[in-house]
């Protein structure tokens, strides 16, 4: 079963604009990772922040982790057209290093 | 070179046939996954092992099988193949230690089952 969820399935933008997409889950997790998937190709892993983080940054990228509200978001700033792909968040439960995936939010950045 | 090989890319075989897929790593991580993409839906675990002597049942196990030949070898079967294992499969690795590790992904097996 998956833990996360991903809002909005998809997202279409403008580049030079901002992405914001959001992920939630239902149990307490360790830490919670974003990954990008292009298209035919394998996940590479983006940015981890831990349980007892609340903002990490990476570039043009920004991660805020809720735990009380069990929610993160991943903003991608001045998004270029090679931010186009699926964006996923993977949450690591307290007793496992097991990754549960969302479903992913599909993000299309025109020129 | 890639530090996580999936091999084939694709296959397309046939209902009742025996596939194995392989992965083989340089990047010296005990854990190795291996976990299926359906359209539209996250990734799926199938098998994960955290060393060469350790095998554990994920999610979706059911009509799969693993072997992990070596630290950096890591193969899938499926031993009866059914058209609704149709799907990208991917192997992934990742460091031990803390369970705060990333996992390095393959780019994939697309697998079709007529």
């Amino acid at each position: 079963s998956q833990q996360g969820e991903e809002d909005p399935q998809a997202l279409s933008i403008q580049e030079g604009e901002n992405a914001t997409m959001n992920c939630s889950y239902k149990t307490s997790i360790n830490n919670l990772q974003w990954y990008r998937q292009n298209s035919g190709r394998g996940l590479v892993h983006l940015i981890l922040i831990r349980s007892n983080e609340r903002e990490k940054h990476s570039g043009r990228l920004r991660v805020t982790l809720d735990t009380s509200k069990k929610s993160s978001s991943l903003l991608i700033t001045a998004s270029r057209a090679a931010d186009t792909a699926s964006y996923f968040c993977a949450t690591a439960r307290s007793n496992d290093y097991k990754l549960s995936f969302g479903a992913g939010t599909t993000v299309t950045v025109r020129a | 070179d890639a530090d996580v090989t999936q091999t084939p890319r694709n296959r397309i075989t046939k209902t009742g046939k025996r596939i194995m897929l392989e992965c083989s790593q340089t990047k010296g991580h005990d854990r190795m996954y291996w976990y299926r993409q359906d359209p539209g839906l996250g990734l799926q675990l199938i098998y994960y092992s955290f060393d060469v002597k350790d095998i554990n049942k994920g999610e979706i196990s059911d009509g799969y099988s693993v072997s992990r030949q070596a630290q950096a070898k890591f193969s899938l079967s499926l031993e009866s193949a059914i058209p609704n294992q149709t799907a990208l499969y991917f192997c992934a690795t990742s460091g031990g230690g803390s369970g705060n590790q990333p996992q390095h992904f393959g780019d994939g097996t697309r697998l079709s089952i007529l």
